[in-house]
């Protein structure tokens, strides 16, 4: 069974504060894994990636990804309230392709 | 910046009837999918295309649906005698190669409302 899961929220954070969001999988050939949002009713737009362990930095977003212990993370720091919208963790496994495996998502929402 | 593009945005049915649904992937991208998302509901892979014929499908990419790329920018989803069950969000995307680390890019969608 591929899962991926996350908390489903709604997560409230306030304007400014880091938001972190998480996402664990279940299966260890999981080989990559990404960080979509999406605004409601809109289509998932691609964050960031990352496939080694450890963290990866872009702007105000940080992916943490840690094999061992099977989650991935996204931390959002400044968060401001477009930031409120549904993330979505997606991953890939080595063993099927390119098809991602998405998470329900995580609803955030950040209060001015 | 290049978009995958999804027409029409909002398709109405009944049920029973045929529905295709279009894309136009980025252009200088050779692998195409097909996602869905059920209201409320997580997004499920259905479907990838490469070099004109499908590289993997899901359970739910049965004999009713069907994938074409009649021309060299069109990529569609064909549904067969559509059911009820089958309303939901329909997620174009396409990515520039192969590989389980390509990211891939998704369209707005077209939401498939089945009366």
């Amino acid at each position: 069974q591929k899962e991926v899961e996350q908390n489903s929220g709604p997560l409230s954070v306030p304007e400014g504060a880091i938001a972190s969001l998480n996402c664990t999988y279940s299966d260890r050939g999981s080989q990559s894994f990404f960080w979509y949002r999406q605004y409601s009713g809109k289509s998932p737009e691609l964050i960031m990636f990352i496939y080694s362990n450890g963290d990866k930095e872009d702007g105000r977003f940080t992916a943490q990804l840690n094999k061992a212990s099977q989650y991935v993370s996204l931390l959002i720091r400044d968060s401001q309230p477009s930031d409120s919208a549904t993330y979505l963790c997606a991953v890939t496994i080595s063993n099927t392709g390119n098809q991602f495996y998405f998470g329900t998502g995580t609803s955030l929402t950040v209060i001015p | 910046e290049p978009e995958v593009t999804q027409t029409p945005s909002h398709q109405v049915t009944q049920m029973g009837q045929e529905v295709i649904l279009r894309c136009v992937p980025i252009s200088n991208h050779l692998y195409f999918y097909w996602y869905r998302q059920i209201l409320g509901q997580k997004v499920e892979f259905l479907v990838s295309f490469y070099n004109n014929e499908i590289s993997e499908k899901s359970e739910i990419f049965d004999d009713q649906f069907s994938v074409e790329r009649p021309d060299g920018s069109n990529f569609t989803l064909k549904i067969r005698s559509t059911k009820l069950e089958d309303s939901a969000m329909y997620f174009c995307a396409s990515s520039s190669r192969t590989g389980g680390n390509q990211p891939q890019h998704f369209g707005d969608g077209t939401r498939l409302s089945i009366l």
